[in-house]
């Protein structure tokens, strides 16, 4: 089935910097691709996401890109600051599968 | 308005014992879904409804059943509890199925010993 590699597993920053975080697929009939935000012992929210008509999308400090064509998709958050501390999930969804399918997440540390 | 609840928030059970969590969304959601979290592996997709009466399986099915008999309740049941189902369960629903935005509930943090 569909499947999506996220990376890195882990990054620490410090406060100011940006964070890049990537993922790869391989059906190239996915065409939505959310980002979600997990803070310790929270539950995960959505926030960003693009569909597959679009390169680039961004908001404030975040902002998401695809490359349909190298079939990857980045999570990029400028001038970090502490509350960004989280892990962070991207998904997939569309092609074979019916169903959002999840990375297996990153764990940004922003140091003060 | 509550969005997601999930009950309970905790549980410790012993192998072999049975329980259901119960999930509610007050959002007139179609689609719901359950979901597993473990260290190291992301969300994993257990089973889904697209609408009341209906349900599929998701990634990892075996040992659970589900029920949504109302269109507000989706119900995750463990007949016979393992070890290996120790993990944190999220419940959420969309409007758009894969589309849009899940909306998660806080999780239920479940133990088997």
């Amino acid at each position: 089935g569909e499947n999506v590699e996220q990376h890195p597993s882990t990054l620490s920053v410090q406060e100011g910097d940006s964070a890049v975080i990537k993922c790869t697929y391989s059906d190239s009939a996915s065409n939505y691709f959310p980002w979600y935000k997990q803070e310790l012992g929270k539950r995960p929210q959505l926030i960003i996401d693009i569909r597959s008509n679009v390169g680039e999308k961004k908001d404030q400090r975040i902002a998401v890109t695809l490359n349909k064509t190298a079939k990857h998709f980045s999570l990029h958050i400028t001038e970090t600051q502490p509350e960004d501390s989280a892990v962070y999930f991207c998904a997939l969804y569309g092609g074979a599968t019916n169903k959002l399918i999840f990375g297996t997440g990153t764990l940004l540390a922003v140091q003060p | 308005n509550a969005g997601v609840t999930q009950t309970p928030k905790f549980r410790v059970l012993k192998t072999g014992q049975s329980m259901t969590l119960l999930c509610a969304q007050d959002m007139n959601h179609e689609y719901m879904y359950w979901y597993r979290q473990d260290p190291g592996m992301g969300l994993r997709l257990i089973h889904y409804s697209v609408g009341e009466g209906t349900t599929a399986k998701g990634e990892v099915p075996d040992g659970y059943n589900v029920s949504r008999l109302k269109k507000q309740n989706f119900l995750l049941g463990l007949e016979s509890a393992a070890p290996s189902q120790t993990s944190v369960y999220f419940c959420a629903s969309s409007t758009q199925g894969g589309w849009g935005p899940q909306h998660f509930g806080d999780g239920t943090r479940l133990s088997i010993l």
